[in-house]
């Protein structure tokens, strides 16, 4: 069964790095999120992306974050300058239909 | 706006026990979408279950069933003869349209399960 996949599993950085983590959606699917989940904490929205632009941001998601499809399978998030409080599992999600979601594995980035 | 609720923020049980989990969601949608992720120790998110708003039979699949009732803006997540590999957290989410042809998930803040031999 095809699944959403996401690189690497775990990336650790320091303070003021750039990252860039990547995703692979299921291949048929138009519609691409990215979601973050602090330790211990609940799973928030940050972006979705449909056609090749931002369908929908959160207020989370600042001028530091950007995401790109650079080719036909590829979905990144980069975050430009890291903090802290970026520390997080970042997950991924593809669907088809609006009405689903398919979560990658997601990746856990430890900023020191 | 809207809002999911897991009241519960921990449960623990002895195996075989049967445990239900709480949610309780808050929306002005018509037609809205409520599901269940499970989330292991190893911190992958599991989807558990979808229902719509539309469909308020209650769903049974193995040794989980749901209770989608409408009247009280609830859809509770029972699991019977629990067993430890049901140690986890799980989160209710309501998803939410963003006007256009997409939506994005509004997760509870999840309840851990910690079930004991």
């Amino acid at each position: 069964e095809p699944e959403v996949t996401q690189t690497p599993s775990h990336q650790v950085t320091q303070m003021g790095q750039e990252v860039i983590l990547r995703c692979v959606p299921i291949s048929n699917h138009l519609y691409f999120y990215w979601y973050r989940q602090i330790l211990g904490q609940k799973v928030e929205f940050l972006v979705s992306f449909y056609n090749n632009e931002i369908s929908e941001k959160s207020e989370i998601f600042d001028d530091q974050f950007s995401v790109e499809r650079p080719d036909g399978s590829n979905f990144t998030l980069k975050i430009r300058s890291t903090k802290l409080e970026d520390s997080a599992m970042y997950f991924c999600a593809s669907s088809k239909r609006v009405n689903e979601q398919f979560f990658g594995p997601g990746t856990r980035l430890t900023v020191l | 706006a809207q809002k999911v609720t897991q009241a519960q923020t921990e449960i623990s049980v002895v195996e075989k026990e049967d445990v239900t989990l709480d949610c309780v969601y808050e929306t002005r949608d018509t037609t809205y979408y409520l599901f269940w992720y499970k989330q292991p120790p190893s911190g992958e998110l599991v989807f558990l279950i979808r229902r719509n708003s539309f469909d308020e039979q209650n769903e049974i699949s193995g040794r989980y069933s749901w209770n989608f009732q409408k009247s009280t803006s609830s859809f509770n997540f029972t699991i019977t003869a629990s067993q430890v590999v049901d140690s986890a957290v799980y989160f209710c989410a309501l998803l939410r349209f963003n006007g256009g042809s997409q939506g994005n998930l509004i997760f509870g803040k999840g309840t851990k399960l910690s079930v004991k031999p």
